[in-house]
């Protein structure tokens, strides 16, 4: 059965202060893997998709990287409007989008 | 606005009630998955439909079913209302496989069982 797990569950930043967040995923075929950010009350926003190991995208203060087993996503000197709960997800070979938990950024001013 | 719309935004009902809840997919997306999401949880897979009919099915109750329609747009279900479907239920919808952008998600409409 695909799984995804994203560690820390919750994460508490100054602004400016770095850090990374984990996406760890067995999945059968990735055909891809997504990350996501949910304001609360909302619907998620996609942000980035990787289809392969080795593969970087980068969108302003965030870059998502990609292996064979996880997937991060750095934040580089956030603010607090990056905070959010952010989702990953693979998608399958069964073209099913199995999510992780989710974490939960908080950045203080 | 991401194109995908939900209707009500907000729902509130007792016990037993039956209700439905709609969605408009983005335009020429065919299809459409339900998803619910509870304080506790991550997002949970209802459903998904694909160009009206029934491709793949999640940890939806009995208690639940989906249809989607020739227009493209869907409803969801609900009845014999129990406090722990109390929820947001999201819907988004994808256009064919192999698109980069994954799900376009709705704003989601959150129901409250009392």
């Amino acid at each position: 059965e695909d799984q995804v797990t994203q560690s820390p569950e919750a994460l508490r930043l100054q602004e400016g202060e770095s850090s990374s967040l984990n996406c760890s995923y067995t999945v059968s075929g990735l055909r891809g893997l997504f990350w996501y950010r949910q304001d609360p009350g909302k619907g998620p926003e996609f942000l980035f998709t990787l289809y392969s190991a080795g593969e970087e995208k980068e969108k302003e203060r965030l870059k998502a990287t990609l292996t064979k087993k996880e997937s991060f996503l750095h934040i580089t000197a956030p603010k607090p409007e990056d905070s959010a709960t952010y989702l990953c997800a693979v998608y399958n070979y069964g073209q099913n989008f199995v999510f992780g938990p989710g974490t939960r950024l908080s950045v203080l001013p | 606005d991401s194109g995908v719309t939900q209707t009500p935004k907000h729902l509130i009902t007792a016990t037993g009630q039956r209700v439905t809840l709609r969605c408009s997919p983005r335009s020429g997306d065919l299809s459409v998955y339900w998803y619910q999401q509870s304080l506790d949880q991550g997002l949970q897979f209802l459903i998904q439909y694909y160009n009206g009919e029934e491709r793949a099915k999640g940890n939806i109750l009995e208690r639940f079913s989906a249809q989607q329609f020739p227009d493209l747009h869907s409803e969801l279900n609900l009845s014999s209302l129990e406090l722990g479907d109390s929820a947001l239920y999201f819907c988004a919808s994808s256009a064919p496989p192999g698109t980069s952008y994954g799900y376009t998600f709705g704003s989601g409409t959150r129901l409250t069982v009392v």
